[in-house]
């Protein structure tokens, strides 16, 4: 069965530090999506990606926040200068359409420390 | 702003019988509902969905109930499994096919079934 892809599994970095997490969406899929659970909490939408554009993104994904496709395969968000309270899990989504076969990778956990 | 509301953090079922997952909304604008899995370190893994045209959808041993005058939908799992336990996600969808689709979630229910 396709699967999203996520890596790494696990990142650890320095407080002020960028990082770039790395996804692999269903080769299919149009819609890509970024979503984050810190611990204990909800998860929560970050943002949303269609047609190489910015579809949607919510108050969480300030200017610190970027997403790209760089080679029409993988996903990426870029988190430029971490903060501690970016530690979380890190989910990245793929579907074909919208809300509709919604697939999620296994996550990479941030911890900044 | 709890749009997607989970209010119970934990549940514990005997093996066999029912478990019964709820979740209430207050966006009347939501038109897709959705039930997710989640086991430590990985991601959510969709378990069934329902379009608010509909009151109920079935698949094998999970059922979902829509009451949208109540605004709540409910998860039942029947017979409920050992292998069922896990942290259980309510989410649902302002956004009809075609468009982005960005999803709300509950904070969860972790479902524990007991041999």
């Amino acid at each position: 069965e396709p699967e999203v892809t996520q890596t790494p599994s696990h990142q650890v970095t320095q407080m002020g530090q960028e990082v770039i997490l790395r996804c692999v969406p269903i080769s299919n899929h149009l819609y890509f999506y970024w979503y984050r659970q810190i611990l204990g909490q909800k998860v929560e939408f970050l943002v949303s990606f269609y047609n190489n554009e910015i579809s949607e993104k919510s108050e969480i994904f300030d200017d610190q926040f970027s997403v790209e496709r760089p080679d029409g395969s993988n996903f990426t968000l870029k988190i430029r200068s971490t903060k501690l309270e970016d530690s979380a899990m890190y989910f990245c989504a793929s579907s074909p359409t919208g809300p509709y076969g919604y697939t999620f990778g296994s996550g990479t956990r941030l911890t900044v420390v | 702003d709890q749009q997607v509301k989970q209010n119970s953090p934990s549940l514990s079922v005997q093996e066999g019988r029912i478990s019964i997952l709820n979740c209430d909304y207050t966006n009347s604008m939501f038109d897709y509902f959705l039930w997710y899995k989640k086991y430590p370190a990985e991601g959510p893994t969709f378990l069934i969905s329902i379009s608010s045209i509909k009151d109920k959808n079935e698949d094998g041993r999970f059922t979902v109930f829509l009451n949208k005058s109540a605004k709540h939908l409910s998860l039942h799992i029947v017979p409920s499994q050992p292998g069922d336990s896990a942290v259980y996600f309510c989410a649902a969808s302002g956004k009809d096919g075609g468009s982005q689709g960005n999803l709300i979630f509950g904070k969860g229910t972790k479902l524990s079934v007991k041999p």
